[in-house]
């Protein structure tokens, strides 16, 4: 699976979007990018995935670029409950394992 | 709220002990996947389970061992417990039996294990 590289913490204001990067330059045709949350110490939170046209859903967007080395998590009005660690991984499905790396802290303030 | 469940949602146990983690997986799931999340390393995949037998393993001890039963449920044991055995266990299911799947796993509440 292609190694991410995220931002280790970033900051926003409730109400504004917040706009989460991932780079994957090593990513293959059939891999897909999974975007995964963890609130404090809860399990994971599955939000969205995709792998190479834009997808919506009721929690977030996720815009991969045409070359997909890199893509963008966009939560659109943050709530101070988004505040979580993001995970973006990259892998085929139907590998067994998610490896998570060390994701971005998300802190979304009053 | 993923659909799996996790019991005990807190355990203290001492070194040298054993004990069982139990994670049922969403309804109609066929694979269960444990992780363990350590402080220092982060979430770490141990073993997969699909349908009652071992599909595949990462970075499991030999201390540890796991079993999924008929009704798909599914039994963490650790044993010999050691202080760097102090963690949380998450466990995770997908592969909906006769539905499409879109390969996404879901993670239960975990498991706080204490190794004093």
């Amino acid at each position: 699976d292609a190694k991410t590289t995220q931002p280790p913490s970033m900051d926003c204001a409730e109400g504004r979007a917040a706009n989460l990067p991932c780079n994957h330059s090593t990513i293959s045709g059939n891999e897909y990018v999974y975007w995964y949350r963890q609130i404090h110490s809860q399990g994971p939170q599955y939000i969205i995935h995709g792998l190479k046209n834009n997808e919506t859903n009721e929690m977030a967007s996720l815009i991969i670029t045409e070359d997909r080395k890199s893509s963008t998590l966009i939560l659109p009005h943050a709530t101070l409950r988004d505040t979580a660690v993001y995970y973006c991984i990259v892998r085929v499905r139907g590998n067994n394992d998610m490896r998570f790396g060390a994701g971005t802290r998300l802190t979304v303030k009053p | 709220d993923s659909g799996v469940t996790q019991t005990p949602k807190h355990l203290i146990t001492a070194t040298g002990q054993r004990v069982t983690l139990r994670c049922s997986p969403r309804s109609g799931d066929l694979s269960v996947y444990w992780y363990q999340q350590s402080l220092d390393q982060g979430l770490q995949f141990l073993i997969q389970y699909y349908n009652g037998e071992e599909r595949a393993k990462g970075n499991i001890l030999e201390r540890f061992s796991a079993q999924q039963f008929p009704d798909l449920h599914s039994e963490l044991n650790l044993s010999s417990l050691e202080l760097g055995d102090s963690a949380l266990y998450f466990c995770a299911s997908n592969h909906p039996r006769g539905t499409p799947d879109t390969d996404t796993q879901y993670f239960g509440p975990g498991t706080r294990l204490t190794v004093l």
